[in-house]
């Protein structure tokens, strides 16, 4: 069983147009998180969301949204996409709580974006 | 805020040999530290983390990384390198004392070429 499984694993459109890329996680955590890399494989964190809050990376620009309709799912809308959105895109999550808690990330295998 | 250096974009050793990628973090506060590993078309897979106690942490594969608070530092080890170490690695941080979504801020990562 895929503990972080996100679709699809490849995604080419065309400039302009909104997509979105789903991420659900079977381990019970209660955070998740996107992550975007590069082409030169730079990773940067998007947002971090769990049932209470949505932490937002201020670099991100408004037309990326994270959407959560459960505590499985956050799926990740992008409106008007552009040439420099085109990369890929991670989907993770941790069961945070502080010292005693077992505090690693677990990622799915990524989805590949390409805008044309 | 916190941030994450890894200063070689690669690393190149023989098989058998003993392997080291370095990190330096920054933060404001006291550090938890981590160290991923990304194998192509996959996503990052934890190794390793220091949360408090020994600077000395074991990890998965046979890896280590000692934490040194004097050199704000987290450097990767391994004893002996295998050619299936061949990947990217990533180190990360989070500030303690922050709690702004727990999110990581990953390093550039690091190729490990592992000749052999």
């Amino acid at each position: 069983d895929t503990a972080v499984s996100q679709t699809p694993k490849y995604l080419v459109t065309q400039m302009g147009n909104d997509k979105s890329i789903k991420c659900e996680q079977n381990l019970g955590h209660d955070t998740m998180y996107w992550y975007k890399q590069d082409s030169k494989k730079f990773l940067k964190i998007m947002f971090s969301y769990n049932n209470k809050e949505l932490i937002i990376n201020e670099t991100v620009p408004n037309r990326f949204s994270p959407k959560s309709p459960d505590k499985a799912h956050l799926n990740l809308h992008i409106n008007s996409l552009e040439l420099g959105d085109s990369a890929v895109y991670f989907c993770a999550s941790s069961q945070m709580g502080g010292l005693t808690t077992n505090e690693k990330l677990f990622f799915g295998s990524g989805t590949q974006l390409s805008v044309l | 805020a916190q941030s994450v250096a890894q200063p070689e974009d690669q690393v190149n050793v023989a098989e058998g040999n003993p392997l080291t990628v370095k990190c330096t973090y920054s933060v404001s506060g006291n550090p938890y530290l981590f160290w991923y590993v990304q194998y192509p078309n996959r996503g990052l897979q934890f190794l390793l983390k220091y949360i408090t106690g020994d600077n000395l942490v074991k990890g998965s594969y046979g890896f280590e990384a000692e934490f040194n608070k004097s050199q704000t530092s987290f450097h990767l080890k391994k004893p002996s390198a295998l050619v299936s170490d061949s990947a990217l690695y990533f180190c990360a941080v989070r500030d303690m004392n922050n709690n702004a979504g727990n999110m990581l801020t990953f390093g550039g990562g690091t190729r490990l070429m592992v000749k052999p």
